[in-house]
């Protein structure tokens, strides 16, 4: 198993460009999750999923939209990029369900907006 | 919504020391307690984890205690060696809910040689 997967890793932006990050597991999680971990701050959360074809908004989810169109896959999308939107984002997935429910991490993609 | 509150933010033993890592949680439905271990350009991995039913859980030099009462809850880490060094996040979560960790800010911990 791949477990949780990112690309790209690393993305530089100029302001006003647009790009997508795409995570996938194959682990066959209900929950996936995108954050974004800025120095001092933890993770916080974007956007989340619980199934397939389901978003909703987390802490921080302005400037970014989202979409689950299948079960693997989870779509973060940057319409605008920002400076303020330079981060490390990391995906995460979890079972929803039974009592094993750890976050299971990707590698992460570090972002840089000029 | 759960806030989850973290200290210390930087915590800096010598090897061999203990150190511990407090968190607390806001919201007593909350049931899950994971502890997240980051090195340094990697990502975040489990290492343990507690649940409400239980008040304490140990593996290897690594413990979790839990006090409901409090709504707090410590990772224990003794013997501490270099390689321990790393930031360490708490978490909260309502399993059979909305499965939505809300995370502390991180601990980040420096182990002398």
């Amino acid at each position: 198993n791949a477990g949780v997967t990112q690309t790209p890793k690393f993305r530089v932006l100029k302001t006003g460009q647009s790009m997508t990050l795409l995570c996938a597991q194959d682990m066959n999680h209900e929950y996936m999750y995108w954050y974004r971990q800025d120095p001092g701050m933890g993770l916080r959360l974007i956007h989340y999923s619980v199934g397939e074809g389901t978003t909703a908004k987390g802490e921080v989810p302005d400037g970014y939209n989202v979409s689950r169109l299948k079960k693997q896959n989870f779509l973060l999308g940057l319409e605008s990029a920002a400076p303020s939107q330079t981060s490390v984002y990391f995906c995460a997935s979890t079972p929803g369900q039974g009592s094993h429910n750890e976050q299971f991490f990707g590698p992460g993609t570090r972002l840089t907006v000029l | 919504g759960e806030n989850v509150e973290q200290h210390p933010s930087t915590l800096s033993v010598q090897e061999g020391d203990s150190a511990v890592i407090k968190c607390t949680y806001s919201d007593s439905a909350s049931n899950y307690f994971p502890w997240y271990k980051q090195e340094l350009g990697k990502r975040p991995q489990l290492i343990i984890d507690i649940r409400s039913n239980v008040g304490e859980k140990k593996d290897q030099r690594i413990a979790v205690t839990l006090n409901k009462t409090a709504k707090h809850f410590s990772l224990h880490i003794t013997e501490t060696q270099p390689e321990d060094s790393a930031v360490y996040f708490c978490a909260a979560t309502l399993e059979g809910g909305s499965y939505i960790p809300t995370f502390g800010r991180g601990t980040s911990l420096i182990v002398h040689p």
